[in-house]
């Protein structure tokens, strides 16, 4: 069954590094998303991405944030200058098509800022 | 502004007893409604859904939820719960801008099983 895949699972950095989070949707998904989870908080999101350009950013998705499809079946999470507060999980999401309800979810990747 | 709340923050079942996970939902029109289970170490995945039609829903692990429009609720329901059920469940709504572009999510339930 296609899934969503995110790598790493976990990664470690330091406070003022750019970490990249990697993503690859389903391959015939059209509409990519990436949500964060703090540490006992809700699911919260951030960003939602279709053509190639953001469709809609939350407040949380500052300047430090930016996203990219750079090769037609990755979609990252580029966090500039991490902060302590930027720990949390970070969840890749796709969804087909404009008419599917159904957003797939990958199984995160843990981000801890040190 | 589209919210949804999770009232209960830990529940704790006998297996095998009826389970009953509440969700209240605010949104300006019909809403599209999700329930996602997240289990240790794993991602959501989708329990079930509704849009419109039939008030009571079915999902997987047989798992059902009913839309109550006038309570604003979609409380999420499993008559035998299983110890494999034991997993964080979050209740969700659609957000339609241009044909739903984000999921709000409440702040979850997390559910303990006792054998």
């Amino acid at each position: 069954e296609p899934e969503v895949t995110q790598t790493p699972s976990h990664q470690v950095t330091q406070m003022g590094q750019e970490v990249i989070l990697r993503c690859v949707p389903i391959s015939n998904h059209l509409y990519f998303y990436w949500y964060r989870q703090i540490l006992g908080q809700k699911v919260e999101f951030l960003v939602s991405f279709y053509n190639n350009e953001i469709s809609e950013k939350s407040e949380i998705f500052d300047d430090q944030f930016s996203v990219e499809r750079p090769d037609g079946s990755n979609f990252t999470l580029k966090i500039r200058s991490t902060k302590l507060e930027d720990s949390a999980m970070y969840f890749c999401a796709s969804r087909r098509a404009r008419g599917d309800t159904e957003a797939f979810f990958g199984q995160g990747t843990r981000l801890t800022v040190v | 502004a589209q919210s949804v709340t999770q009232p209960d923050i830990h529940i704790t079942v006998s297996e095998g007893a009826s389970l009953e996970l509440r969700c209240n939902y605010s949104y300006g029109a019909t809403p599209y409604l999700f329930w996602y289970v997240q289990s240790p170490g794993q991602g959501l995945q989708l329990l079930l859904k509704y849009f419109s039609g039939d008030t009571l829903v079915q999902g997987i692990k047989g798992f059902e939820a009913e839309f109550k429009r006038s309570q604003s609720s979609f409380n999420l329901r499993k008559p035998s719960v299983h110890w494999s059920d034991a997993a964080e469940y979050f209740c969700a709504v659609g957000s339609f801008s241009g044909g739903y572009n984000k999921l709000i999510f409440g702040a979850g339930t997390r559910l303990a099983v006792h054998p």
